[in-house]
């Protein structure tokens, strides 16, 4: 079946420790983006990747990376700057047409928790 | 930049029964998109329905439609016919023109949590 797989869906890490998210699609989408989920304040913008070898900022990417090496791979490090990493990720993608309605595709998340 | 307010964090509706979410959004952009996306249990975030701006005709989606107030900038959800698979975090959401800076960006609110009561 066609879609977008996050592992893993739950990781646990230490302070100071950099962890990466994985996000892999299978639907040929040139879009794809990720989103940091908190409690009460919806999900907001880390990075987005609009080609392969490209990406942008979105509202909160300092303490994170990303790469687009690949069409259906947009990894995300959560780097130790991150000073507030517990969060929920989502991860998703859409084909250039539908960025232009809105309509993206979600993976399923992934939990970070920061002992 | 585009803001977007639900006043709801959370609502409750009986089975069978009609409800509305509300949502109201701020953009300085004359062309823009609206969504709502609901969040099961599953995580799994899902587009329930989506309102051009340019379009004064209000989306409608089988038992889910919108009350598109431009004017107003308000964008509200109903929900016809309550079903327990509705139980959901509902998102509204707006996204800019393609030619602003913010195309292809999503600016979500903070959801509403809606309960169906059987």
């Amino acid at each position: 079946d066609g879609g977008i797989t996050q592992s893993p869906k739950y990781l646990f890490r230490k302070e100071g420790q950099n962890v990466t998210l994985s996000c892999e699609q299978n639907l040929n989408h040139d879009a794809m983006y990720w989103y940091r989920q908190d409690p009460g304040q919806g999900l907001r913008l880390i990075y987005y990747s609009q080609i392969v070898n490209d990406f942008q900022k979105g509202d909160i990417a300092e303490g994170y990376s990303v790469s687009r090496e690949k069409k259906e791979s947009f990894p995300l490090t959560v780097t130790s700057a991150q000073k507030n990493p517990t969060a929920f990720y989502l991860c998703a993608s859409s084909i250039a047409e539908a960025a232009r309605t809105g309509e993206l595709f979600f993976g399923e998340g992934s939990r970070l928790t920061v002992l | 930049a585009q803001t977007v307010t639900q006043s709801q964090p959370e609502m409750s509706v009986q089975e069978a029964e009609t409800v509305t979410l509300s949502c109201t959004y701020d953009t300085s952009e004359s062309d823009y998109y609206l969504f709502w996306y609901k969040q099961p249990p599953s995580r799994q975030m899902i587009l329930v329905i989506r309102q051009e701006a340019y379009k004064q005709q209000n989306a409608t989606e089988n038992r889910f439609s919108v009350n598109f107030q431009k004017a107003a900038k308000s964008f509200s959800l109903k929900i016809s016919d309550s079903q327990l698979g509705d139980a959901a975090m509902y998102f509204c959401a707006s996204m800019g023109p393609i030619s602003s800076g913010s195309a292809r960006q999503l600016t979500f609110g903070s959801g509403t949590q809606l309960t169906v009561l059987p």
